[in-house]
């Protein structure tokens, strides 16, 4: 049974700064999202990886895919206000049904 | 190209009616599902679909009824509404990875209130 660890689960942190969030699952996959939710909305797609090494920037935010060690990650560079939202990944299930299973999420908080 | 209409956005029920989340695709996707966000959980599939006249259950289905009886519609219902069905709930739609398009779309999400 596929499991997606994401930590953390809380994250409050100060603008200009670094930060990564982490996304550990627990078998073998071929793709793994990456959305934004703000509060009271939808998921917001950030970032699609597809394949081993595969690294997307968009803004200050980068993901990264490393399928072997089965781990994700999303680094937030100099970070600011308005990244303040919950982070999650999802990682597909083999077998092509598509389904989606979740991380618990991250909640940034990014204080002036 | 509306991507997933999900309707309605609010619904307070009273414990024991029944009532349809409707889901509606204009991607021509195969692969629909649904899924509730309850807080410090993440999102939970309760029922998936592979294409039309195609569901399973997900992790977490008891009390939900799903039917695809069209590629562009996947309803859900709930049979006898309980407090414990208070969610949020998300209906998505992706293509598939041997199509173009990998991405997962979401709907809006329905906030559901049992009382």
């Amino acid at each position: 049974e596929l499991k997606v660890e994401q930590n953390p689960l809380f994250l409050s942190m100060q603008e200009g700064k670094n930060y990564t969030i982490y996304c550990n699952y627990s078998t073998t996959s071929d793709r793994l999202y990456w959305y934004r939710q703000d509060p009271g909305k939808s998921l917001e797609s950030l970032f699609v990886l597809l394949s081993n090494g595969a690294v997307k920037q968009e803004g200050r935010l980068m993901a990264s895919l490393d399928t072997k060690a089965r781990l994700s990650t999303l680094h937030i560079t100099a970070a600011v206000h308005d990244l303040s939202a919950t982070y999650f990944c999802a990682v597909v299930t083999q077998g092509g049904s598509e389904k989606l299973v979740f991380g618990k999420g991250t909640k940034l908080t990014v204080n002036p | 190209n509306a991507g997933v209409t999900q309707t309605p956005k609010f619904q307070v029920l009273k414990t024991g009616q029944s009532m349809t989340l409707q889901c509606a695709q204009d991607m021509n996707h195969e692969y629909m599902s649904w899924y509730r966000q309850d807080p410090g959980m993440g999102l939970r599939l309760i029922h998936y679909s592979v294409g039309a006249g195609i569901t399973d259950q997900g992790e977490v289905p008891n009390g939900y009824n799903v039917s695809r009886s069209t590629t562009e519609d996947f309803p859900l219902r709930l049979l006898s509404a309980a407090p414990s069905q208070t969610s949020v709930y998300f209906c998505a739609s992706i293509g598939g990875r041997i199509r173009s398009g990998t991405e997962a779309f979401f709907g809006q999400g329905t906030r559901l209130t049992v009382v």
